[in-house]
């Protein structure tokens, strides 16, 4: 079964730490997604990714930063966590062309004290 | 830049009837895809439907269907037969079919069906 896989379920982290947030497909997907999910906001884009080593800015990238140096991971940085981080992060993994196209992870609940 | 507007916060539905969850979109694309996901309690997001933009016919899944209007940006989701496990959030979302495509979000329903 196919799977994405996000490092943390919870994590708790104090201001100004640089954090981590790791996302792992076993598809082969070219393209993969950080989002973030804040009550009455939906699901809002932080960065993507098309390819290894690249990445494109999302609508709400301040404050955060991406890695792809492998195809299957995808990482999320935040460079000095702040308290207006504290959310729930998702992230996914898409192949337009299958009969599954998408799969997420199931989510980070990432708060900042 | 294209995005997804749902205009229904929150809607209850009673079980097995039917109820209709709106979304409508904004793109100067021609090829792109349209999905409803749902998002339960344990919030892994569950793809429900998908639709392509070069079909006209409306996509269906068992009791979920789609009312596509291409020229209208219009969306929506018909649950039938509505059943407790349809308690969820329910969110829209479009995609360009191009390299570098972003996946764009609504912000979601909640929908609630009383027993």
């Amino acid at each position: 079964d196919v799977k994405v896989t996000q490092s943390s379920r919870y994590l708790v982290k104090r201001t100004g730490e640089k954090v981590f947030l790791e996302c792992v497909q076993d598809m082969d997907h070219e393209n993969m997604f950080w989002y973030r999910q804040d009550p009455g906001l939906g699901l809002r884009l932080i960065y993507f990714s098309y390819d290894v080593k690249m990445k494109e800015k999302g609508d709400i990238p301040e404050g955060y930063s991406v890695s792809r140096e492998k195809k299957e991971r995808f990482s999320l940085i935040l460079e000095s966590a702040s308290t207006n981080q504290t959310s729930m992060y998702l992230c996914a993994s898409i192949d337009l062309y299958s009969n599954q196209p998408q799969h997420f992870g199931d989510g980070t609940r990432l708060s900042i004290l | 830049a294209q995005t997804v507007t749902q205009s229904q916060p929150e809607m209850s539905v009673q079980e097995a009837e039917t109820v209709t969850l709106s979304c409508t979109y904004d793109t100067s694309e021609n090829n792109y895809y349209l999905f409803w996901y749902k998002q339960p309690p344990s919030r892994q997001m569950i793809l429900v439907i998908r639709q392509e933009a070069y079909k006209q016919q409306n996509a269906t899944e068992n009791r979920f269907s789609v009312n596509f209007q291409k020229a209208a940006k219009s969306f929506s989701l018909k649950i039938s037969d509505s059943q407790l496990g349809d308690t969820a959030m329910y969110f829209c979302a479009f995609i360009n079919n191009n390299a570098g495509n972003m996946l764009t979000f609504g912000g979601g329903t909640r929908l609630m069906v009383k027993p």
